[in-house]
């Protein structure tokens, strides 16, 4: 079956420009999970959904990134007046339920952002 | 922020040779995990191993955790090519969250020459 779907696979913005990452995890999962992953470091948390609830939103950096998902299927990480910092790979991750801790994500390919 | 760190931080082994990749952690866990990456793609999950087991099998992967010292060990044994990737422990930490919160390692990245 299908796996996570992410889009655009790579997005090259201009500092102060608005940006919108899709996520598309695999149908039926509840739990879904935003990262940012820097040059040669390991993915860091950004927020989780559990259908269409945004439950943790802990790991934004800053209160120019936004994330939604509104039908609890979808989902879209915006990040607004894009600053060279925010160049990384945004990955996206699904699991089936809620609720227990010992599950495994399921990762898309990410997308890669550089911000010139 | 990073739950600990890995080593070594590269590995550079021949076709046939075992791997052996290590985690430090900080805080109590439930459970440990490992992914592996290649480059450009997401990540893949390999095995999890949950904070009351000591050690864990699946093909060709040997896991060991040891929570009185807050640290895992990965080995591949008779490594081929294809293991080539990075590969991160990741972390769900005792009296967190209920949805499988990670936190992530910074990486191994293992080179496996044919």
């Amino acid at each position: 079956g299908a796996g996570v779907s992410q889009s655009p696979r790579y997005k090259v913005a201009k500092r102060g420009q608005d940006v919108a990452l899709r996520c598309d995890p695999i149908s039926g999962h509840v739990s879904l999970f935003w990262y940012q992953q820097a040059l040669g470091q390991g993915p860091e948390f950004l927020t989780y959904f559990q259908n269409e609830a945004q439950l943790d939103k802990s790991g934004l950096p800053s209160d120019r990134f936004f994330a939604e998902r509104p039908e609890g299927s979808v989902s879209t990480l915006k990040i607004q007046r894009t600053q060279q910092e925010d160049s990384a790979v945004y990955l996206c991750a699904s699991s089936p339920w809620t609720g227990s801790v010992y599950q495994p994500q399921h990762f898309g390919d990410g997308t890669r952002l550089s911000i010139l | 922020s990073q739950q600990g760190e890995e080593d070594p931080q590269a590995l550079s082994i021949q076709e046939g040779e075992n791997a052996t990749m290590n985690c430090s952690y900080k805080t109590s866990i439930n459970n440990l995990q490992w992914y592996r990456q290649n480059s450009g793609r997401g990540l893949v999950h390999l095995i999890l191993i949950r904070s009351n087991e000591r050690e864990k099998h699946s093909g060709r992967l040997r896991v060991t955790l040891d929570t009185s010292k807050k640290s895992s060990s990965l080995l591949i044994t008779a490594s081929r090519a294809a293991d080539t990737a990075s590969y991160f422990c990741a972390t769900h930490n005792a009296g967190g969250t209920s949805y499988g919160k990670l936190t992530f390692g910074q990486g191994t990245i293992l080179t496996v020459h044919p």
